[in-house]
């Protein structure tokens, strides 16, 4: 069994939808969990962090965790073209930092 | 632009070469991180150093070695190159020694091998 599980899409929606992705995890000893996001041709970039289960809003983006599950979600609200890329997400124990093999994310203008 | 500086962008080669890839973390950041992304693979975990000092091990073939040098720039190394080592090559840095996740990518290099 993988440690990490993303779906890799690609999905595609319309301009100002709500776009949902998704991650579910094995390793109980994952500690903090984030979400990148990487352009094409581009390395990744981190969009948000979170180390405990709830909710983590940040403009239009909000990252959810939970921990009982094993499974981090994140919203984009009022999707914009320019949120097109590739979204990973990512755990972290006190040895590693491991990625989902991401999902792209297409917005239709 | 996230800081970190790899060189060289691209590189084109042949099976069986040796190549060295370079990184220059992020100003003050002691902590550097090798990743190897393809398109089958994802973006997989090779190794960490931590001021010098290698922290952590991933997926790193045996072909493949790296080092953190005293002015924190760090190289990797791919030998014995093989077509299936054709991926892009991240390399990533942060300030601390615990992995909170706060990683800064730089740009990559694209590594062909032919």
């Amino acid at each position: 069994q993988k440690e990490v599980e993303q779906d890799p899409g690609p999905l595609s929606v319309p301009e100002g939808a709500i776009v949902s992705l998704n991650c579910t995890y094995s390793n109980s000893a994952f500690q903090y969990f984030m979400w990148y996001r990487q352009y094409s041709r581009k390395g990744p970039e981190l969009l948000m962090y979170t180390y405990s289960s709830g909710n983590k809003e940040d403009g239009r983006f909000t990252a959810q965790v939970d921990k009982s599950s094993k499974y981090i979600s994140l919203f984009i609200r009022d999707s914009q073209p320019s949120d097109s890329a590739t979204y990973l997400c990512a755990y972290s124990s006190a040895s590693k930092i491991i990625f989902g093999s991401g999902t792209r994310l297409s917005i239709r203008p | 632009d996230s800081g970190v500086t790899q060189t060289p962008k691209h590189l084109i080669t042949a099976t069986g070469q040796r190549v060295t890839l370079r990184c220059s973390p992020r100003s003050g950041d002691l902590s550097v991180y090798w990743y190897q992304q393809s398109l089958d693979q994802g973006l997989q975990f090779l190794i960490q150093y931590y001021n010098g000092e290698e922290r952590a091990k991933g997926n790193i073939l045996e072909r493949f070695s790296a080092q953190q040098f005293p002015d924190l720039h760090s190289e990797l190394n791919l030998s014995s190159l093989e077509l299936g080592d054709s991926a892009l090559y991240f390399c990533a840095s942060s300030v601390a020694l615990t992995n909170t996740g706060e990683l800064f990518f730089g740009e990559g290099s694209r590594l062909t091998v032919l």
